[in-house]
């Protein structure tokens, strides 16, 4: 069974930087495209980012490209964001998916950016 | 970029009822659509996928239908647990999801 968890979010000040880890199990890690997807309060379900299998290939949607940056480790079975320069519309629960075939959902983990 | 649209944005319906949502594509994404199912204070849920498959432990009260840019997403007979907010995304390529802007069954 495809098993995702989310952790990191927290409260951060406008400008400020944070790192998302997604833990993953139940499945072969290394060869699925993985995204990360949020919801702001309220709002309805935004895709964030796509990361291939090898990590070779990124893809943002253009809210966020030049300041988040999806990585994983292959390693440890760990999908990361990296979220840098934050803007309070970055506020939102933050989901990680198996892009491949949508799988997994977890219950996300909250990042407030407020002062 | 690849837009969708939903409608309705609400829709009142009654248990027993049988309701239909429908999600547009700017463009074609051949069969790449999937439906999802949210509760308030909950992740969502996958429903459908490849616009008509049915996602294990998904009740057969659930279908999908379309290809290329039109699909709808049809509950049979309406039961009390599927009164939610219901989400259709596109995912015909990974340079770029998205989704529709949601449909709250009330």
């Amino acid at each position: 069974e495809v098993h995702l968890v989310e952790s990191g979010g927290a409260l951060v000040q406008p400008g400020g930087s944070l790192t998302l880890a997604c833990a993953a199990s139940g499945f072969t890690f290394n060869t699925f495209w993985m995204s990360w997807v949020r919801q702001a309060p309220g709002k309805g379900l935004e895709w964030v980012a796509n990361i291939k299998e090898d990590g070779t290939q990124k893809y943002y949607v253009d809210s966020v490209r030049g300041r988040f940056t999806i990585f994983r480790d292959n390693a440890k079975n760990s999908l990361l964001l990296q979220m840098n320069s934050l803007r309070p519309e970055d506020t939102a629960v933050y989901y990680c998916v198996r892009a491949t075939d949508l799988q997994g959902w977890g219950q996300g983990t909250l990042v407030t950016v407020s002062s | 970029d690849i837009q969708m649209t939903q409608s309705p944005s609400t829709l009142s319906a009654c248990v027993g009822d049988r309701v239909t949502i429908t999600c547009r594509a700017s463009q074609s994404i051949g069969s790449w659509l999937a439906w999802y199912q949210q509760k308030p204070g909950k992740a969502p849920k996958l429903l459908i996928y490849k616009a008509s498959s049915l996602q294990s432990g998904v009740p057969s009260r659930f279908s999908g239908s379309g290809s290329g840019t039109e699909f709808t997403l049809t509950i049979s007979c309406l039961q009390p647990d599927d009164f939610a907010t219901y989400y259709c995304q596109q995912y015909n390529s990974y340079s770029l999801y998205s989704f529709g802007q949601g449909t709250k069954l009330e």
